[in-house]
């Protein structure tokens, strides 16, 4: 079955950090680009990072451009976010997704992890 | 950065109807195109790739059309499970892109 799982949220204050993880089981995660996308409540998705298959090519949404790294191990099929400066405005619901092989649409996600970002 | 813009923002309808929602790129985006489905507390789910492609497992009442810049998602039957928020957006390039949603109610 394939599977998406995030952990790592939480509640950081104002330019404090968070590591998001996303655990991927069901397929062979080192086939495949990822990508974060979030949700701020009662809004909408907001795409936040990718990273190829190899983890040797990666971009960002100018918004967390800086402050936010992402990265993989595939020999853990597993996808990672590293959070730094963390504003009030990247308080949000973090989904992972894989990018289809070969279309690279966004054909599955996870569940999310929220962060909260809160003096 | 490609601006996608859907509309209508939201839309109430009964069971049965046919609804139909249209997003618009602000460049064209050459059919990198894909319709998402996110119900409340749940993750998007994929309905369409490639702009008119059916995601495998999704029912058919769903189908999508357009090219350039001009999209729309049709649901031909409307059914309970249907009730939801639909998103486009485009891989055509980064930063990927999303329409603001549609959301779709019960009448």
């Amino acid at each position: 079955e394939l599977q998406l799982v995030e952990s790592g949220g939480g509640v950081a204050r104002p330019g404090g950090s968070l590591r998001l993880s996303c655990a991927a089981s069901g397929f062979s995660f080192d086939y495949y680009g990822m990508s974060w996308v979030r949700q701020a409540p009662g809004k909408g998705l907001e795409w936040v990072s990718v990273i190829n298959w190899d983890g040797n090519i990666t971009d960002y949404a100018d918004s967390v451009k800086g402050r936010f790294t992402i990265s993989r191990d595939n020999a853990k099929n597993s996808l990672y976010l590293q959070m730094n400066s963390l504003r009030a405005e990247d308080m949000a619901l973090y989904y992972c997704a894989r990018h289809n092989w070969g279309s690279e649409d966004l054909d599955f996600w996870g569940q999310g992890t929220l962060v909260t970002v809160s003096s | 950065d490609i601006q996608m813009t859907q509309s209508p923002s939201s839309l109430s309808a009964s069971v049965g109807d046919r609804v139909t929602i249209t997003c618009r790129a602000s460049q064209g985006i050459n059919n990198y195109l894909a319709w998402f489905q996110q119900k409340p507390g749940k993750a998007p789910k994929s309905l369409i790739y490639a702009a008119s492609n059916l995601q495998s497992g999704v029912p058919s009442k769903f189908s999508g059309s357009g090219s350039g810049t001009d999209f729309t998602l049709t649901i031909s039957s409307l059914q309970p499970e249907d009730f939801a928020t639909y998103y486009c957006q485009q891989y055509n390039s980064y930063p990927l892109t999303f329409g603001g949603g549609t959301k779709v109610e019960i009448k």
